[in-house]
């Protein structure tokens, strides 16, 4: 089955500084998807990338699918302490067959940003 | 559209006991899912559906029993609670594979003692 790995698990930035977390399937990605979530919060969808090479942005947040569609990254420009909580990242197993429609989650990357 | 609504907010359970909770979409989405997430996790899917009638185990789904007989409604059984059950619960709503949002519900926060 499908396994995604987050890296960092977590992230301690000062204010300013640009960070990058990464999301990695050893599958390909059918429909990548980002949220944030504040701690005990519910989730904030921040983008979804479906084609290889796809890129989007969203003000000072950009993710990216590399072009064999198994890996994301998602990368902030010059932090803020609004940005801190957990992000996660979600995709579905395959685009048919047995799984279908089965979409899981990565473990998640704590990041905190330092005033 | 009042999107995915979960009931209830907040339960404590005493070992042993069982319980359901509620979830629903009124946006006509054939996908619904299960997660929970442990305090500074991600989520593990627990179940999930693709319509009506349909439902097939996730990553995490012992303890737990699901149906779906309508469209709109998704729920959860806890049998027999136990402690390891203790988390947060999230219900979600997908249109499809293609689609650009999957949407949550606020969670269940459940304690079991």
């Amino acid at each position: 089955s499908q396994e995604l790995e987050q890296s960092p698990q977590s992230l301690i930035v000062q204010e300013g500084k640009n960070l990058t977390i990464n999301c990695t399937s050893s599958k390909t990605l059918y429909g990548l998807y980002w949220y944030k979530q504040k701690y005990g919060e519910g989730l904030i969808f921040l983008m979804m990338l479906q084609k290889g090479g796809e890129e989007k942005s969203h003000e000072k947040i950009t993710a990216k699918l590399d072009e064999k569609k198994q890996q994301s990254s998602l990368h902030i420009t010059a932090s803020q302490p609004s940005h801190a909580g957990i992000y996660l990242c979600g995709a579905f197993a395959n685009a048919g067959g047995t799984s279908y429609g089965k979409l899981t989650f990565g473990q998640g990357t704590i990041l905190t940003v330092h005033p | 559209n009042a999107g995915v609504t979960q009931t209830p907010k907040f339960r404590i359970l005493k070992i042993g006991q069982s319980m359901t909770l509620q979830c629903a979409q009124d946006m006509n989405h054939n996908y619904m899912y299960w997660y929970r997430q442990d305090p500074g996790m991600g989520l593990k899917l627990i179940y999930y559906s693709v319509g009506a009638g349909i439902t097939d185990k996730g990553e995490v789904p012992n303890g737990y029993n699901v149906s779906r007989s309508t469209t709109e409604d998704f729920p959860l059984r806890l049998e027999l609670a136990a402690p390891s059950q203790t988390s947060v619960y999230f219900c979600a709503s997908i249109r499809g594979p293609s689609a650009d949002t999957q949407y949550f519900g606020p969670g269940t926060r459940l304690t079991v003692l």
